[in-house]
């Protein structure tokens, strides 16, 4: 099962917004509706920020989004603040009860 | 409140194996599954496989199909991730989580567990 693709970088300034790709097949992405965003600072455990494509978990603000189109999921940061700067990993299930993630994007605020 | 709280790090030798284990608190351990996840100096994460605190089924990534064993002991909130065979390229802090969403991760995380593979 090969990663997904992300973008190694994006950036943008404090107050805009930025979107991460995560491109798979229709074997995981297309193909599911269980894709997943996770936010990772330097030295720390990864940290859930978006389930089942759209969802948020609890605390998690409102700026962070998700979306799916094809074998394409995004993950919208609005309003971009300081503390958004950390890589992101994209997660699909891929079947047969496995998952893959991307395979990182690190995002700069400028 | 809710911690995996993860064994400490290791140094092993090539072919040898490893056992980390993950003790659970602040919620019904048997309710949720344990993911597997881990992480190689300066690359990305990747899914090992999952198991079920509840009845033990498991779940394994292909590629650890023949050198991982996942368990559970319910009377300790513990999960266990057993790897074996060790390579130099399984040198990776290795990572615990609660799947309450079953999206991969979990929504909580353990620290995390660096095993270090060198001759």
């Amino acid at each position: 099962q090969s990663a997904l693709t992300q973008p190694r970088s994006v950036s943008g300034s404090p107050g805009q917004s930025v979107t991460i790709s995560c491109t798979g097949t229709s074997s995981d992405v297309g193909g599911y509706k269980y894709v997943s965003w996770y936010q990772q600072h330097p030295g720390k455990a990864p940290k859930l920020m978006i389930y089942d494509v759209t969802k948020r978990p609890s605390g998690v603000p409102d700026r962070f989004s998700g979306s799916k189109s094809g074998n394409t999921a995004s993950l919208t940061i609005s309003g971009l603040q300081a503390e958004d700067e950390a890589d992101y990993y994209c997660c699909s299930y891929a079947g047969s009860y496995t998952y893959v993630f991307g395979a990182g994007t690190k995002v700069t605020v400028l | 409140q809710v911690q995996l709280v993860q064994s400490g790090a290791e140094v092993k030798k090539p072919g040898a194996s490893v056992k980390v284990s993950c003790k659970a608190s602040g919620y019904a351990f048997a309710s949720y599954g344990v993911s597997w996840v881990r992480q190689a100096p300066g690359l990305g994460l990747e899914w090992m496989g999952w198991i079920s605190a509840h009845n033990g089924n498991t779940n394994y990534a292909q590629k650890f199909q023949d050198r991982v064993t996942m368990t559970t002991d319910t009377s300790t909130s513990t999960a266990y991730m057993d790897l074996r065979s060790l390579r130099s390229d399984d040198t990776a802090v290795y990572y615990c989580a609660r799947d309450r969403y079953s999206s991969g991760g979990g929504d909580y995380w353990g620290q995390g567990t660096l095993i270090t593979v060198s001759s």
